[in-house]
């Protein structure tokens, strides 16, 4: 079926490992995006990309890295987690970046950080 | 000042009531507006989009105020499937990447 799913689900890891959650989408849409959500922030980009290649920070980069070697695949590296990078990570993508598209949303990662 | 602010809530009503969230925004020079609808432990998902004019969609109608900088979202004949949390997005002008969510009215409707 067409859609983004992200994975893992769920992920517990500890302070200092590097750790990886991956996002794939179907419909070819050129942007995609990694937010955060936390209580009491609402969502937060980290970072986008426009196109393969191409990529952006967004309000809330550091610690983070991304690629884009395909247009399906934006998987987001977590080089050495923190305790303050617990949340839970959204992937999501849309047809243009005009900002009048809608994004479409993945399930999210529930990430834990010990 | 928060880029959007969203009355937390929750708002607690009974099947059947009329509900109204209001969002404010700090750019006037906002273009795009938008509400999202956010199911518990969920992804977000578009609930619609906010025109100039005014838009509904069934029991749900949305409202732009530009000159005081705020949008709306009115429920009708509220359902007990309606109980989410509504998230208040704005695009700021020039900025298609960074769309500046609200943090939220939790909404709950009771029997």
């Amino acid at each position: 079926d067409a859609g983004i799913t992200q994975s893992p689900r769920y992920k517990i890891t500890e302070t200092g490992r590097q750790v990886t959650l991956m996002c794939h989408q179907t419909w070819s849409h050129s942007y995609m995006f990694w937010y955060r959500q936390d209580l009491g922030h609402g969502l937060r980009l980290i970072y986008y990309s426009a196109a393969a290649d191409i990529t952006d920070k967004g309000e809330v980069p550091d610690g983070y890295v991304v690629s884009r070697s395909k247009t399906e695949n934006f998987p987001l590296t977590l080089e050495s987690a923190t305790r303050s990078q617990t949340s839970v990570y959204f992937c999501a993508s849309s047809e243009s970046g005009t900002g009048n598209s809608p994004l479409h949303f993945g399930n999210g990662t529930r990430l834990t950080v010990t | 000042r928060k880029e959007v602010e969203q009355d937390p809530g929750p708002f607690n009503v009974p099947e059947g009531a009329t509900v109204a969230f209001n969002c404010t925004y700090s750019n006037s020079a906002s273009q795009s507006f938008f509400w999202y609808r956010q199911d518990c432990r969920k992804e977000p998902k578009l609930l619609m989009s906010v025109y100039s004019s005014g838009n509904e969609d069934g029991r749900f109608t949305a409202q732009l105020n530009r000159a005081s900088q705020y949008i709306s979202l009115l429920i009708r004949d509220s359902k007990l499937s309606d109980s989410a949390t509504y998230l208040c997005v704005v695009n700021p002008l020039n900025s298609g990447y960074a769309l500046n969510f609200g943090k939220g009215t939790s909404l709950l409707v009771t029997p």
